[in-house]
């Protein structure tokens, strides 16, 4: 079955402090790999994506993610969190061919002063 | 560029009510998604539209759900009756279409809450 797996539901830190969001994807065939943020009242916003090639892919806001296919993982990663990355992220997988997205539950952030 | 569209941002309804949505997408973008987000979960597609045609409805609940996109611009999205676990935030995004799905654009949402 195709699932993805974001297994903290809420996540703390301090600003300034590094982060790192895990996401866990099952997918019967090549994954295509996405993380998404979607602030307060607001849509889905792209951060990343991994489609092939370099495992390591680097995005919008200063984040990256890793791929890494021995551990079904796609983990997301900021070397210095702003107060303004407070928001929901969301881990997606898809496939070569289908452009349907299958999401996973979201990790929500929250980031102290 | 304009953004995807929607409205209304909020609506309350009592159970067995009937509601609508509406979604401008992207200007240009072939393909338009309509996902479900309850509280506590990522969202769900219930309908996938290629211009005006209907590319993937198989989590749509058909009994009471009903989508339409005229001209293959706007959609609407339509619950008759609403339901209790119909209460959920109901987002539209859009995209190109063909490998450019993945780069989808999505809107700030519809806050349904039935009661």
């Amino acid at each position: 079955a195709q699932s993805v797996t974001q297994p903290d539901i809420h996540i703390t830190v301090s600003e300034g402090a590094s982060l790192e969001l895990r996401c866990n994807y099952s997918y019967g065939a090549t994954p295509y790999l996405f993380w998404y943020v979607q602030s307060p009242g607001q849509g889905l916003q792209l951060l990343l994506k991994y489609f092939s090639g370099d495992t390591l892919v680097q995005g919008i806001k200063g984040f990256e993610a890793e791929f890494k296919r021995s551990q079904s993982s796609f983990n997301l990663r900021k070397p210095s969190v702003h107060w303004s990355d407070a928001a929901e992220y969301f881990c997606a997988v898809g496939g070569r061919n289908t452009d349907k997205l299958i999401f996973g539950t979201g990790t929500r952030l929250q980031v102290f002063p | 560029e304009a953004g995807v569209a929607q409205s209304p941002r909020y609506k309350i309804i009592e159970k067995r009510q009937s509601v609508a949505f509406w979604c401008n997408p992207i200007s240009g973008h072939a393909t338009l998604y309509w996902y479900q987000q309850i509280l506590g979960q990522g969202p769900k597609l219930l309908i996938q539209f290629q211009n005006n045609g209907v590319v993937d409805d198989s989590q749509l609940p058909k009994d009471r759900f009903s989508a339409e996109r005229l001209k293959g611009v706007d959609s609407t999205l339509k619950i008759q009756p609403a339901k209790l676990e119909d209460s959920a935030v109901y987002l539209c995004a859009s995209s190109l279409g063909g490998i450019q799905s993945y780069e989808q654009y999505f809107g700030p949402g519809t806050r349904l809450t039935v009661t």
